[in-house]
């Protein structure tokens, strides 16, 4: 019963280095969304995605790249870390994105810091 | 356009009395809306929707919200709190033209006393 599975859950960046964000799911869901959390901020949307081959942006993409190619996983891309992307990031995923069931469900969150 | 305003971001009760957690929504659509629980450290989890359907909606752990269009409103209350309560609470808005996006409130911090 794994649901969404995020990985790292920590990680620590330098200033300029790569690294992807791991995010699969088993429930056969063909949303898949990427959030980042700030203190006072709520959720904000990175990118998603309504199936294999499909993504699209949300509210704050620049910096961060996604790609499908299967309906279990969406990776999450930073390309040259920034300190500003320093923040908890939350992918969540859902059968049918709003109309249906309104449910998104969520991964447990992986917290990086760019120093 | 869509946006959801939490009014406090932090809410504060004793064990036993009433939660009143307020969201105030701005939608060009018919919205769907939604309250989110997140525990410490922890994903977010679904408390209740509303879609459209009947505007007092009820949720799991005793939470229910009361869909007001004539006031914007989707207000979250329980009649008794409990310990377990304590977690961050998310006001989410997402539209029937749009499913793909679903806007979060800034969050309400619920804090329940002994």
């Amino acid at each position: 019963n794994a649901g969404v599975t995020q990985t790292p859950k920590f990680q620590v960046l330098k200033t300029g280095q790569s690294m992807t964000l791991q995010c699969a799911q088993d429930m056969n869901h063909e949303y898949m969304s990427w959030y980042r959390q700030d203190p006072g901020m709520g959720l904000r949307l990175i990118h998603y995605s309504v199936g294999a081959g499909i993504t699209d942006q949300g509210e704050v993409p620049n910096g961060y790249n996604v790609s499908r190619s299967t309906t279990e996983d969406f990776p999450l891309r930073l390309l040259s870390a920034a300190p500003s992307q320093t923040s908890v990031y939350f992918c969540a995923s859902s059968y049918s994105p709003g109309a249906a069931t309104g449910e998104l469900f969520f991964g447990e969150g992986s917290r990086l810091t760019v120093l | 356009a869509q946006s959801v305003t939490q009014l406090d971001s932090h809410v504060s009760v004793s064990e036993g009395t009433p939660v009143l957690l307020r969201c105030n929504y701005s939608s060009s659509y018919s919205p769907s809306l939604f309250w989110y629980v997140q525990h410490p450290n922890k994903g977010l989890q679904l408390l209740l929707k509303y879609t459209s359907a009947a505007t007092l909606v009820k949720g799991i752990n005793g939470f229910e919200a009361e869909f007001k269009k004539s006031e914007t409103s989707f207000h979250l209350t329980k009649p008794s709190a409990h310990m377990s309560d304590a977690a961050e609470y998310f006001c989410v808005v997402a539209t029937l033209y749009n499913f793909n996006k679903f806007y979060f409130g800034s969050g309400t911090k619920l804090n329940v006393k002994p």
